[in-house]
């Protein structure tokens, strides 16, 4: 089965950029999205389609796909963005996550 | 607006079957291209995909789950109900109902507030 590799962990300063990455096997082929969840929260889709945001989502939230990996960037990082973030693609007529990033703001 | 709400026991045996009910509004599952699935989060771990059902009536499992799964609609009534058999201690999660949007390349556009679920004796 397909399977999507993410960094457990990514630390960063408030007002500098993350970067979030995603890997799989011809992911650049893929759609993949993205979400936030907040600790004890329900995830929120910030990503979806590789690069589009839903009505809401900051333009600071970006994304890219190409080849074997996707990323998520974060701009100007705020403390509110302390959360996990997981990437999602769809295949074989299944839903698949990664195993998640917890982002810390320090 | 969409809503979505989960309900369902609190608390299952294990061995026993766990049904839970997502009642959603501000949509309707006869809306082509549309599908209401269900997610699941054991406590500190990854985000897991169980089932999702699309406006047409065709389904979809998780390979690993699929011989224990069961999803269906009731469109008059603006449920989706999932139906997993013989649970065991594994099955103790959050479990999430989602509307989701994409042709074919499904997103999980909208979620249900969560339902907590342990199974234990």
């Amino acid at each position: 089965s397909y399977v999507l590799t993410q960094p457990p962990s990514v630390s960063v300063a408030p007002g500098q950029t993350a970067s979030i990455t995603c890997g799989g096997s011809h992911i650049g082929s893929k759609s993949v999205h993205w979400y936030q969840q907040r600790p004890g929260q329900a995830p929120v889709l910030v990503i979806y389609n590789d690069a589009d945001r839903p009505s809401g989502i900051p333009e600071r939230f970006s994304g890219s796909n190409s080849g074997n990996m996707a990323t998520l960037t974060i701009s100007r990082v705020e403390a509110g963005d302390d959360a996990d973030y997981h990437c999602q693609v769809w295949d074989n007529r299944s839903v698949i996550f990664g195993g998640g990033t917890k982002l810390t703001v320090l | 607006q969409i809503t979505l709400k989960e309900s369902g026991p609190t608390l299952v045996r294990p061995t026993q079957t766990l049904t839970l009910t997502c009642t959603f509004s501000g949509f309707s599952l006869n809306t082509r291209g549309v599908s209401v699935g269900w997610i699941r989060q054991p406590p500190g771990k990854a985000l897991e995909w169980l089932a999702l059902i699309y406006w047409d009536d065709d389904k979809r499992y998780s390979p690993s789950l699929q011989s224990s799964l069961t999803i269906t609609k009731d469109t008059s009534k603006n449920q989706v109900v999932l139906i997993m058999t013989n649970v065991g201690p594994v099955d103790t999660a959050t479990y999430y109902c989602t509307h989701n949007s994409g042709f074919g390349e499904v997103f999980s556009d909208y979620w249900g507030q969560e339902a907590l679920v342990t199974v234990s004796s």
